[in-house]
């Protein structure tokens, strides 16, 4: 299994721009979640799906972001329009079931800076 | 108090030399905990799970107290290999298992 993909890599943009992230979790797992981490915060969780269903997004900074799981391959954070304090790590996690002992697998990561 | 607290470090410590690191935590109900390692520019990878009853893998132990909310990392007879980040994940409040992450402690190990 190729483990949990994330794309891009790395992205710089311009303030005010509009920046898609993607994950494509790890097939069989039903909970796929958005980290973002940064020197000042560490990592901190935005959401989480189960099912393809947000459970959970009160980590979700503000309206300028938001996050899709239209299917059990696919999901999208997006953050409309950037502001160079959105700069950061985003990574995307995914794991079966969520249990006392359950591991989650993290992407690479993508490395955002807004100019 | 945050719900989740390490000590950043860095702990600098030579080959061979035992290191251990806290992580205090603030949900009293919390279930389940983890310690994770990220490398320099790497994803957080799971380390080990912590039981109750404190468990072992090769150099590595890890304990929970209970009582003082805190879990610990023990690491033995540090490799160069073990300089990394080690995150701890505790859950949230409110009883579920999704995990918390500390801002992580930093190893370096020097030959």
């Amino acid at each position: 299994d190729a483990g949990v993909i994330q794309s891009p890599r790395h992205e710089v943009t311009e303030m005010g721009q509009e920046v898609t992230l993607r994950c494509k979790p790890i097939s069989g797992h039903d909970y796929l979640f958005w980290y973002r981490q940064t020197m000042m915060r560490g990592l901190e969780l935005l959401i989480y799906f189960n099912n393809n269903v947000p459970i959970d997004d009160s980590g979700m900074p503000e309206d300028r972001f938001s996050a899709k799981m239209p299917n059990a391959s696919f999901s999208t954070l997006k953050i409309q329009p950037s502001e160079p304090r959105d700069s950061a790590v985003y990574f995307c996690a995914s794991s079966v079931g969520w249990g006392a002992s359950t591991e989650a697998f993290f992407g690479q990561g993508t490395r955002l800076t807004v100019v | 108090r945050k719900e989740v607290e390490q000590d950043p470090g860095p702990f600098n410590v030579p080959e061979g030399a035992t290191v251990a690191f806290n992580c205090t935590y603030s949900n009293s109900a919390s279930q389940s905990f983890f310690w994770y390692r990220q490398d320099c520019r790497k994803e957080p990878k799971l380390l080990m799970s912590v039981y109750s009853s404190g468990n072992e893998d090769g150099r590595f132990t890890a304990q929970l107290n209970r009582a003082s909310q805190y879990i610990s990392l023990l690491i033995r007879d540090s490799k160069l290999s073990d300089s990394a980040t080690y995150l701890c994940a505790v859950p949230l409040s409110g009883g579920s298992y999704i995990p918390t992450f500390g801002r992580g402690t930093s190893l370096i190990v020097h030959p």
